[in-house]
């Protein structure tokens, strides 16, 4: 059975601390990795990371996978009071045919206070 | 351009009724995906379309829930004798090929009373 697991699943920082974001895997046929933030309802995108050591970067987030240890991280630098949410790792492996679905660990609850 | 759509947004229904979920992806996308998020979970995968086709039904609970995306765009979610169980946050997501990132919408949030 494929499994994700998430740490820490809570946070409190304060703005302008940097954080970091674990996620570890066990699935087959692994197909990538992908990171969502999630504030009420529907997760927002963040990154896809299919090769290992690459670091995807979108302003003040980061995040890169290693597959050998079959995991990732998420870095927020600069922490601001919007970074506040649940960010949810999923892992993607193929399913009927030639799309896949996603796993997903249960998400780390980020607060930043002012 | 429009994002993935759902409506209801909520729905509230009583034990053993039967309800329809609706979810319009983002036009253009092939693949279309159905999960179930409860309180303190992550999303879990119910059933995956590629086109018309249901093509990975496996995390469909029982024979109460079903999907059709009969022309291959919109899909709706039909739970038959709901049960307090049922109650959670249904996601819609849609990708454009066997690469794309998914894409979900805001959910609709069932409560079985």
């Amino acid at each position: 059975e494929d499994k994700v697991v998430q740490s820490p699943l809570s946070l409190v920082v304060h703005e302008g601390d940097t954080v970091t974001l674990n996620c570890s895997y066990e699935v087959t046929n692994f197909r990538s990795l992908l990171w969502y933030k999630q504030e009420k309802k529907a997760p927002t995108f963040l990154f896809m990371l299919t090769s290992s050591g690459i670091e995807k970067k979108s302003g003040r987030l980061s995040s890169i996978l290693d597959k050998k240890e079959l995991s990732s991280i998420l870095n927020i630098t600069a922490t601001q009071t919007g970074d506040s949410a649940i960010y949810l790792c999923a892992v993607g492996r193929r399913s009927g045919g030639s799309n896949y679905k996603l796993t997903f660990g249960k998400g780390t609850l980020l607060t930043v206070n002012p | 351009g429009a994002g993935v759509s759902q409506t209801p947004s909520n729905k509230v229904t009583e034990k053993g009724k039967y309800v329809e979920l609706r979810c319009d992806p983002i036009s253009g996308h092939t693949a279309l995906y159905w999960y179930r998020q409860s309180l303190g979970q992550g999303p879990e995968f119910l059933i995956y379309f590629q086109g018309t086709g249901a093509a990975d039904d496996s995390g469909l609970p029982n024979d109460r829930f079903f999907a059709v995306r009969p022309e291959g765009s919109v899909s709706t979610l039909k739970i038959q004798r709901t049960e307090r169980g049922d109650s959670a946050v249904y996601l819609c997501a849609s990708s454009s090929d066997y690469l794309g990132e998914q894409y979900f919408g805001p959910g609709t949030r069932l409560t079985v009373t």
